[in-house]
């Protein structure tokens, strides 16, 4: 049973234009939020992180947003880049020392 | 900068055999995590382990165990490889704010 979903395999975004990656988890006990990325054959690099007293966190181009009573998070890329292609993980976790719960991933890629 | 070694990044081993990945981290971190990805699965939690001599089943622990002597020093050991461990095996060591991860350690089992 997953925990951490997120729904769509892939997407595919034209450059320039906004990515919106979407993330959904089922456990309430969840507090802590992070967006990774991963190029082939490398291990995945933390991208941004959110916790559960925010609906907001922004970093350059990267902003995530998270909707608790949703149980929902999605991470928003402005402008998308082609260097952006990669797999997106959402993960979770109860606080932020504990184990974290990813997601299947979403491959972004961006047309020039 | 956190550095996260795993001693190989591609093998290859034929079924039965005892296979050992190694993972060495410098930041003196007492969290370290091995999990396994595979397509449209994500990454799944082996084995983790908060502190030297203990250790936690994740969620697919079946077919493996795992090896903390040493603080910077976490090891995942297939007693018996199978076909279906194949797949790419991701070292990680978090603080309090991220999880950082090696570069990952692609296992073939023929």
């Amino acid at each position: 049973d997953q925990q951490v979903k997120q729904n769509s395999p892939s997407l595919s975004v034209q450059e320039g234009r906004i990515s919106i990656l979407n993330c959904d988890y089922t456990n309430s006990m969840f507090d802590y939020f992070l967006w990774y990325k991963k190029y082939p054959a490398e291990g995945p690099t933390f991208l941004i992180s959110i916790s559960s007293i925010k609906d907001k966190n922004e970093d350059g181009r990267f902003t995530v947003f998270l909707n608790k009573s949703a149980k929902h998070l999605s991470l928003h890329i402005v402008p998308s880049q082609p260097g952006d292609s990669a797999v997106y993980f959402c993960a979770a976790s109860k606080t932020s020392y504990d184990k974290v719960i990813f997601g299947p991933g979403t491959s972004l890629s961006v047309i020039p | 900068d956190v550095k996260v070694t795993q001693s190989s990044r591609y093998l290859v081993k034929r079924t039965g055999e005892k296979v050992f990945l190694e993972c060495v981290q410098d930041m003196d971190h007492e969290n370290m995590f091995w999990y396994r990805q595979d397509p449209g699965l994500g990454l799944r939690l082996i084995y983790f382990s908060y502190d030297v001599k203990m250790k936690e089943k994740g969620d697919i622990p079946e077919g493996y165990s795992v090896s903390r002597e040493k603080k910077e020093r976490f090891s995942l050991i297939l007693e018996s490889a199978s076909t279906n461990q194949t797949s790419m095996y991701l070292c990680a060591t978090t603080s309090s704010t991220e999880a950082f991860f090696g570069q990952g350690t692609r296992l073939t089992v023929v």
